[in-house]
Protein backbone atom coordinates (compact mmCIF):
# COMPACT_ATOMS: atom_id res chain seq x y z
CA UNK A 1 0.00 0.00 0.00
CA UNK A 2 1.13 3.89 -0.42
CA UNK A 3 2.37 5.91 1.73
CA UNK A 4 3.21 9.30 2.29
CA UNK A 5 5.81 11.01 4.68
CA UNK A 6 6.64 14.41 5.62
CA UNK A 7 9.07 16.16 7.98
CA UNK A 8 9.49 17.75 10.49
CA UNK A 9 6.09 17.76 11.56
CA UNK A 10 6.23 20.97 13.18
CA UNK A 11 9.14 23.97 13.03
CA UNK A 12 9.30 27.08 14.31
CA UNK A 13 11.61 29.61 12.26
CA UNK A 14 12.58 33.09 12.65
CA UNK A 15 11.21 35.90 10.30
CA UNK A 16 14.30 35.89 7.03
CA UNK A 17 15.37 32.48 7.98
CA UNK A 18 15.71 29.69 5.05
CA UNK A 19 13.24 26.90 5.13
CA UNK A 20 13.61 23.32 3.78
CA UNK A 21 10.37 20.82 4.17
CA UNK A 22 10.36 17.23 2.74
CA UNK A 23 7.93 14.86 1.23
CA UNK A 24 8.42 11.05 0.42
CA UNK A 25 5.77 8.57 -0.91
CA UNK A 26 6.11 4.76 -0.75
CA UNK A 27 4.43 1.84 -3.02
CA UNK A 28 4.00 3.71 -6.36
CA UNK A 29 5.97 5.16 -8.77
CA UNK A 30 5.76 8.46 -10.99
CA UNK A 31 2.84 9.95 -8.85
CA UNK A 32 1.59 13.22 -9.21
CA UNK A 33 2.94 15.54 -5.99
CA UNK A 34 1.61 18.35 -4.73
CA UNK A 35 2.43 21.21 -1.91
CA UNK A 36 -0.54 22.72 -0.37
CA UNK A 37 -0.62 25.34 2.38
CA UNK A 38 -3.84 25.67 4.92
CA UNK A 39 -3.67 29.25 6.99
CA UNK A 40 -5.33 29.28 10.39
CA UNK A 41 -9.37 29.54 9.57
CA UNK A 42 -9.10 28.85 5.71
CA UNK A 43 -9.00 26.71 2.96
CA UNK A 44 -6.53 24.62 1.26
CA UNK A 45 -4.50 26.83 -1.42
CA UNK A 46 -2.45 24.66 -3.78
CA UNK A 47 1.38 26.22 -4.25
CA UNK A 48 3.34 23.64 -6.49
CA UNK A 49 2.69 20.35 -8.05
CA UNK A 50 4.83 18.19 -9.88
CA UNK A 51 4.06 15.52 -12.88
CA UNK A 52 7.86 13.85 -12.91
CA UNK A 53 11.12 14.39 -11.76
CA UNK A 54 11.89 18.02 -12.25
CA UNK A 55 9.03 19.31 -13.21
CA UNK A 56 7.50 21.67 -10.94
CA UNK A 57 4.12 24.19 -11.57
CA UNK A 58 3.56 26.95 -9.46
CA UNK A 59 0.04 28.40 -8.74
CA UNK A 60 0.43 30.84 -6.69
CA UNK A 61 3.72 33.85 -6.84
CA UNK A 62 5.17 33.99 -3.69
CA UNK A 63 8.94 33.44 -2.34
CA UNK A 64 8.52 29.84 -1.58
CA UNK A 65 9.59 26.88 -4.37
CA UNK A 66 9.51 23.64 -4.66
CA UNK A 67 11.79 20.62 -6.61
CA UNK A 68 11.28 17.38 -7.23
CA UNK A 69 14.94 15.44 -7.23
CA UNK A 70 13.83 12.27 -7.11
CA UNK A 71 10.42 10.36 -8.20
CA UNK A 72 8.89 10.37 -5.00
CA UNK A 73 10.27 13.06 -3.02
CA UNK A 74 8.88 16.80 -3.06
CA UNK A 75 11.21 19.19 -1.13
CA UNK A 76 9.38 23.02 -0.36
CA UNK A 77 12.01 25.89 0.29
CA UNK A 78 12.37 29.49 0.93
CA UNK A 79 15.50 31.46 1.14
CA UNK A 80 13.90 33.92 3.73
CA UNK A 81 10.94 33.43 5.76
CA UNK A 82 8.14 35.63 6.02
CA UNK A 83 5.41 36.21 8.52
CA UNK A 84 2.57 35.24 5.69
CA UNK A 85 4.38 32.23 5.55
CA UNK A 86 2.79 30.61 8.85
CA UNK A 87 0.46 27.90 8.15
CA UNK A 88 0.17 24.20 7.93
CA UNK A 89 1.95 22.78 4.76
CA UNK A 90 0.26 19.33 3.19
CA UNK A 91 2.36 17.13 0.79
CA UNK A 92 -0.45 15.09 -1.26
CA UNK A 93 0.07 12.54 -4.05
CA UNK A 94 -1.97 11.15 -6.41
CA UNK A 95 -1.67 8.52 -9.65
CA UNK A 96 -2.42 11.36 -11.93
CA UNK A 97 -4.51 14.52 -12.56
CA UNK A 98 -8.08 13.19 -12.45
CA UNK A 99 -7.93 10.63 -9.74
CA UNK A 100 -8.41 11.61 -5.69
CA UNK A 101 -5.62 13.31 -3.94
CA UNK A 102 -4.19 11.26 -0.64
CA UNK A 103 -2.49 13.84 1.80
CA UNK A 104 0.66 13.58 4.28
CA UNK A 105 0.53 14.18 8.27
CA UNK A 106 1.52 17.70 7.30
CA UNK A 107 3.95 20.16 8.65
CA UNK A 108 2.80 23.06 11.40
CA UNK A 109 5.29 26.47 10.70
CA UNK A 110 5.17 29.26 13.33
CA UNK A 111 7.20 32.07 11.77
CA UNK A 112 7.82 34.47 14.58
CA UNK B 1 -12.90 33.27 -9.69
CA UNK B 2 -13.89 29.29 -9.55
CA UNK B 3 -14.89 28.83 -5.92
CA UNK B 4 -16.31 26.09 -4.06
CA UNK B 5 -18.64 27.38 -0.98
CA UNK B 6 -19.67 25.61 1.78
CA UNK B 7 -21.73 26.89 4.81
CA UNK B 8 -19.48 26.48 7.37
CA UNK B 9 -21.26 25.50 10.29
CA UNK B 10 -20.84 24.71 12.90
CA UNK B 11 -23.61 22.29 12.82
CA UNK B 12 -23.62 20.93 16.44
CA UNK B 13 -26.26 17.87 16.65
CA UNK B 14 -26.59 15.13 19.44
CA UNK B 15 -25.77 11.59 18.80
CA UNK B 16 -28.09 9.20 16.42
CA UNK B 17 -28.96 12.30 14.57
CA UNK B 18 -29.26 12.90 10.91
CA UNK B 19 -27.30 15.72 9.43
CA UNK B 20 -26.87 17.30 6.05
CA UNK B 21 -24.42 19.61 4.27
CA UNK B 22 -24.72 21.18 1.17
CA UNK B 23 -21.98 22.93 -0.93
CA UNK B 24 -22.56 24.39 -4.32
CA UNK B 25 -19.23 24.91 -7.17
CA UNK B 26 -19.18 27.61 -9.94
CA UNK B 27 -17.34 25.84 -12.36
CA UNK B 28 -19.93 23.94 -14.97
CA UNK B 29 -17.14 22.05 -16.47
CA UNK B 30 -16.01 20.43 -13.38
CA UNK B 31 -15.92 16.57 -13.62
CA UNK B 32 -15.28 15.30 -10.16
CA UNK B 33 -16.17 15.59 -6.92
CA UNK B 34 -15.03 14.43 -3.46
CA UNK B 35 -15.32 14.65 0.25
CA UNK B 36 -13.06 15.28 2.24
CA UNK B 37 -13.05 14.83 6.31
CA UNK B 38 -10.57 16.83 8.30
CA UNK B 39 -10.03 16.66 12.02
CA UNK B 40 -8.35 19.13 13.98
CA UNK B 41 -4.79 20.21 13.01
CA UNK B 42 -4.69 17.23 10.96
CA UNK B 43 -4.57 16.43 7.10
CA UNK B 44 -8.14 16.11 5.34
CA UNK B 45 -8.88 12.34 4.70
CA UNK B 46 -10.87 11.02 1.69
CA UNK B 47 -14.37 10.27 2.91
CA UNK B 48 -16.14 9.28 -0.41
CA UNK B 49 -16.23 9.91 -4.16
CA UNK B 50 -19.12 11.66 -5.66
CA UNK B 51 -20.83 10.29 -8.75
CA UNK B 52 -23.30 11.39 -10.69
CA UNK B 53 -25.36 8.66 -9.50
CA UNK B 54 -24.93 9.17 -5.82
CA UNK B 55 -23.57 6.50 -3.97
CA UNK B 56 -23.78 5.57 -0.05
CA UNK B 57 -21.27 4.13 2.07
CA UNK B 58 -22.76 2.81 5.34
CA UNK B 59 -23.92 5.64 7.45
CA UNK B 60 -22.99 8.36 4.37
CA UNK B 61 -24.65 9.37 1.12
CA UNK B 62 -23.39 11.33 -1.44
CA UNK B 63 -25.46 13.30 -4.29
CA UNK B 64 -24.06 15.49 -7.32
CA UNK B 65 -26.73 17.74 -8.99
CA UNK B 66 -24.87 18.91 -12.34
CA UNK B 67 -27.80 20.92 -13.30
CA UNK B 68 -28.03 23.38 -9.67
CA UNK B 69 -24.52 22.51 -9.09
CA UNK B 70 -24.49 21.25 -5.80
CA UNK B 71 -23.01 18.26 -4.05
CA UNK B 72 -24.42 17.16 -0.79
CA UNK B 73 -22.79 14.96 1.98
CA UNK B 74 -25.67 13.00 4.31
CA UNK B 75 -25.04 11.22 7.65
CA UNK B 76 -27.21 8.85 9.38
CA UNK B 77 -27.07 8.02 12.99
CA UNK B 78 -24.45 10.43 13.79
CA UNK B 79 -21.29 9.16 16.33
CA UNK B 80 -19.19 11.33 18.11
CA UNK B 81 -16.56 9.81 16.19
CA UNK B 82 -18.31 11.62 12.89
CA UNK B 83 -16.94 15.35 14.59
CA UNK B 84 -14.77 16.79 12.20
CA UNK B 85 -14.66 19.27 9.36
CA UNK B 86 -16.00 18.26 5.79
CA UNK B 87 -14.42 19.71 3.12
CA UNK B 88 -15.96 19.50 -0.60
CA UNK B 89 -13.82 19.18 -3.44
CA UNK B 90 -14.58 19.99 -6.73
CA UNK B 91 -11.79 18.99 -9.59
CA UNK B 92 -11.29 21.35 -11.95
CA UNK B 93 -10.16 20.95 -15.62
CA UNK B 94 -10.19 24.81 -16.34
CA UNK B 95 -6.41 24.74 -15.26
CA UNK B 96 -3.29 23.48 -16.95
CA UNK B 97 -3.65 19.80 -15.00
CA UNK B 98 -7.32 19.41 -13.43
CA UNK B 99 -6.55 20.51 -9.99
CA UNK B 100 -8.35 20.09 -6.77
CA UNK B 101 -10.58 23.55 -5.38
CA UNK B 102 -11.40 22.70 -1.92
CA UNK B 103 -13.92 24.49 0.15
CA UNK B 104 -13.40 26.08 3.34
CA UNK B 105 -15.11 23.11 5.05
CA UNK B 106 -18.36 22.32 7.04
CA UNK B 107 -17.56 22.41 11.09
CA UNK B 108 -20.13 19.11 12.64
CA UNK B 109 -19.91 18.63 16.19
CA UNK B 110 -21.93 15.45 17.91
CA UNK B 111 -23.03 15.45 20.99
CA UNK B 112 -23.59 13.00 23.31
Amino acid sequence: SQTIHQWPATLVQPVGSPLSLECTVEGTSNPNLYWYRQAAGRGLQLLFYSVGIGQISSEVPQNLSASRPQDRQFILSSKKLLLSDSGFYLCAWSEDSYNEQFFGPGTRLTVL
Amino acid sequence: RKEVEQDPGPFNVPEGATVAFNCTYSNSASQSFFWYRQDCRKEPKLLMSVYSSGNEDGRFTAQLNRASQYISLLIRDSKLSDSATYLCVVKDYGGSQGNLIFGKGTKLSVKP
